[in-house]
């Protein structure tokens, strides 16, 4: 069964503390992942796709990266304006997407 | 260009009652999803559709039912509401470029569902 989990569930960090989020699949012919930042009361906005293994992507302060087993998206230096919940998903049949729980990271001034 | 659009925005259902949830996207994608979320889990699949007339069972299809009748509009129904359906709701829609289906989605802003 296809599998996405996000760890940790929450991060507190302070404005300039760089950190990393997890993202590990198991999901058979892996086709891709991204990642989606979700702001409260909103719809997740795209932010990256990474298609095969050593593949990073960089955003601003974000950058991803991902291997066989899993993706990072690393946090350097932080501002408050980063504070949301971080989405992972793998794509399946049809666009489909199996989303992880999310990780909510909250940055303080 | 408005992507994909959601409306209501929130709504509070009494038990047994029905509704229909609206999304309309403008970016012509043939591909179309309903998800709900629910808080500490992630999204899961309720819809979807590939194209006008086609629709298929996502991972938690019971107690709602789906139609596409044009490119544009993909509503959701919701029959006899339960309190399990208590929930945000999210329309996404994707572009079908060939064998490279993995783009990326386009959310809508949601609605948020409440049965009591």
């Amino acid at each position: 069964e296809d599998q996405v989990t996000q760890s940790p569930e929450a991060l507190r960090l302070q404005e300039g503390e760089s950190s990393s989020l997890n993202c590990s699949y198991t999901v058979s012919g892996l086709r891709g992942l991204f990642w989606y930042r979700q702001d409260p009361g909103k719809g997740p906005e795209f932010l990256f796709t990474l298609y095969s293994a050593g593949e990073e992507k960089e955003k601003e302060r974000l950058k991803a990266t991902l291997t066989k087993k899993e993706s990072f998206l690393h946090i350097t230096a932080p501002k408050p304006e980063d504070s949301a919940t971080y989405l992972c998903a793998v794509p399946l049949s049809w666009g489909k997407l199996q989303f992880g729980a999310g990780t909510q990271v909250v940055v303080t001034p | 260009n408005a992507g994909v659009t959601q409306t209501p925005k929130f709504r509070i259902l009494k038990i047994g009652q029905s509704m229909t949830l609206q999304c309309t996207q403008d970016m012509n994608h043939n591909y179309m999803y309903w998800y709900r979320q629910d808080p500490g889990m992630g999204l899961k699949l309720i819809y979807y559709s590939v194209g006008a007339g086609i629709t298929d069972k996502g991972e938690v299809p019971n107690g709602y039912n789906v139609s596409r009748s044009t490119t544009e509009d993909f509503p959701l129904r919701l029959e006899l509401a339960a309190p399990s359906q208590t929930s945000v709701y999210f329309c996404a829609s994707t572009s079908d470029r060939g064998t490279r289906v993995n783009t990326e989605a386009f959310f809508g802003q949601g609605t948020r569902l409440t049965v009591v």
